[in-house]
């Protein structure tokens, strides 16, 4: 059956350091992945999507993400986090028959 | 401006009562869904609509009905309200079949039951 789990429920960086939030896929056919953002108090956006290509996709505001299929994952990267990068990030896998399935979320707290 | 529009914002409801919350977009997507976000479940998918006809249903009491009254429309009613239900729902739009698609969400109803 197909998921995505995002291990760390919450993560602490310093301001100016660099970030990966973790996703891990499991599905048989070709994924198309996305990472949604929620700022408090905010719906959702999406940051970057992968559908196939380079592995590497650019997001915005500095995000990208890596696409390994041999690691079933697809974790999301920032060189350099801004106060503002604090959020509850989703990964999210949508399947052939066009459902999603979201991770569980990764709340991300940055230290001044 | 917001594309996707979400009245009310908040909501205070008592337990037994039904309560409508509104969306409206106007992005010209085709289809629309809801989501459901709480303390217990960070995003639970509900429904979703396509061309005004309901594609998905993942809830499993029928005091949630969407309604959908134009295609831009994809209200939900929700009756015999309970505790429970007190949650943030979503509210969000996409053009044609989700794969390839970007989902654009709105801001939110926050309901609490009381």
């Amino acid at each position: 059956a197909q998921s995505v789990t995002q291990p760390d429920a919450r993560v602490t960086v310093s301001e100016g350091a660099s970030l990966q939030l973790r996703c891990k896929y499991s599905y048989s056919g070709t994924p198309y992945l996305f990472w949604y953002v929620q700022y408090p108090r905010q719906g959702l956006q999406l940051l970057l999507k992968y559908y196939s290509g380079d592995p590497v996709v650019q997001g915005v505001n500095g995000f990208e993400a890596e696409f390994s299929k041999s690691n079933s994952s697809f974790h999301l990267r920032k060189a350099s986090v801004h106060w503002s990068d604090s959020a509850v990030y989703f990964c999210v896998l949508s399947d052939s028959n066009y459902q999603l399935i979201w991770g569980s979320g990764t709340k991300l707290i940055i230290k001044p | 401006d917001p594309k996707i529009i979400q009245k009310p914002k908040y909501l205070v409801a008592v337990t037994g009562s039904e309560k409508i919350l509104i969306c409206e977009q106007y992005l010209g997507h085709n289809a629309m869904y809801w989501y459901r976000q709480s303390a217990k479940k960070p995003l639970e998918f509900m429904f979703s609509y396509s061309y005004q006809k309901l594609m998905d249903n993942q809830t499993a009491s029928s005091r949630f009905q969407p309604q959908s009254s134009k295609k831009n429309h994809l209200d939900l009613q929700i009756t015999a309200l309970k505790p429970d239900d007190s949650a943030t729902y979503f509210c969000a739009s996409s053009q044609e079949g989700l794969s390839q698609n970007t989902l654009y969400f709105g801001a939110g109803t926050r309901l609490s039951v009381l």
